[in-house]
Formats: structure tokens, sequence, C-alpha cells
């Protein structure tokens, strides 16, 4: 167990909707990364938030929105969703300038 | 940009024997950090070893070591007396060192490991 936590463990929607994934990262850890993971794109950085900001942004669509609490939990928001979008979706967290570690992940099904 | 390439698809190795999974990369900074993460079937990603750039030696972690050839920059995994359980997906990562609090990583396109009996 990492300590990050994910929910929920499988989604399945239709094309056209938003989605809400949620993340817990490890107690004390200020950092959350978004990662996708899909057959055809392999693993892909979507974003980074350190400590509530926007620190880092990777290949995230515009349909694609994140933010990080003061709580320091991450949602990510996907909408008008396509069937392109689905895949497993990880959230990992890190202190500063260490490792990263990740959550279960979620796996997005777009039907 | 950097990036990180796995040209073996597929390996396969007996129980007990010893394999070696390759990486290469490609960046134009001096520090860094590599990684090997192992995604099982259950498809958690477990962080299997990480190798320092500035750091000359190789890292070892139990029966799992690597071979990090900076010049080449090559970063290969050994895995000695392969065990059932480390049947998995493993991917080569790589984080730039110097970028203050923004640190993603970049994955190459992994390696799928049988371990036969």
């Amino acid at each position: 167990d990492s300590g990050v936590t994910q929910t929920p463990k499988h989604l399945i929607t239709a094309t056209g909707q938003r989605v809400t994934l949620r993340c817990s990262p490890r107690s004390g850890d200020l950092s959350v990364y978004w990662y996708q993971q899909s057959l055809d794109q392999g693993l892909q950085f979507l974003i980074q938030y350190y400590n509530g900001e926007e620190r880092a942004k990777g290949n995230i669509l515009e349909r694609f929105s994140a933010q990080q609490f003061p709580d320091l939990h991450s949602e990510l928001n996907l909408s008008s969703l396509e069937l392109g979008d689905s895949a497993l979706y990880f959230c990992a967290s890190s202190s500063s300038n260490s490792e990263q570690f990740f959550g279960p992940g979620t796996r997005l099904t777009v039907l | 940009a950097q990036t990180v390439t796995q040209s073996q698809p597929e390996m396969s190795v007996q129980e007990a024997e010893t394999v070696t999974l390759s990486c290469t990369y490609d960046t134009s900074e001096s520090d860094y950090y590599l990684f090997w993460y192992k995604q099982p079937p259950s498809r958690q990603m477990i962080l299997v070893i990480r190798q320092e750039a500035y750091k000359q030696q190789n890292a070892t972690e139990n029966r799992f070591s690597v071979n990090f050839q900076k010049a080449a920059k090559s970063f290969s995994l050994k895995i000695s007396d392969s065990q059932l359980g480390d049947a998995a997906m493993y991917f080569c990562a790589y984080r730039s060192y110097n970028t203050g609090t923004a640190s993603k990583l970049t994955f190459g396109t992994g390696t799928r490991l049988q371990v036969t009996l």
C-alpha cells in the first residue's frame, strides 16, 4: 500500500459526460501528479500541483482540468468525454525532491 | 525534451534465472534521476529501484540491481533469482533533478516480463 488513495476504482460513463476523479496523497506530501495510461499513448504526465498551485502541465487536453484543495487532496475533472479518453488514470504524490508514490488508479471506460 | 526508450516489448525468464531489461534515454541535462517501476496485473505502479545520475555506484535493492552507464545514456535492470511474482510490466522512467518542485516522470513504453517454471 503506497498510502495514496484514489476513488472511484472504476467508472463507466457515456460519451459527452463529465466525471471527477479524486486523489488523496500520502500524509505530508505536498505534490500531486496525474498520469494517464492508455494502450496507444502509454503512460503520460498530465498535470502537477504543489501545495495548491499548478506547477507543471503536460499533455493535458483543454477538456480536462484539475485542482488541489487546502487539505491537499486533488481532483481531476474530465468533460465532454470521448471514447479515446478511456484509460487508467493514476495519481501520484511526493514530498519535495523524492520519488513518486502511485495510487491504485481509476479505470475510466467511456461507452 | 527528454525521451525514454525500452526496446524490448516482451522478455521471458525461467524461475531462479537472471534477466536484464534494457532502457536508454536521451537528455541534455547532467543531473537527473532514473527509476524502474513494476506494474503487476493488479495495475498498481510499484517503485523497484532508483538511481541518481551524480552517483557512480549502481543502485541495488535485494534481487534487483541496475547497470547505469551515464555516457551511453543506458539504464538496465537486472533481476536475479527470478520469482513468479516478478512477472509484470516494467517501466523505466526519467526525472529531471534541478526542477525545484516541478518533477514529472517521463516513462518508456514498458517491457512485459514473463516468468516460467
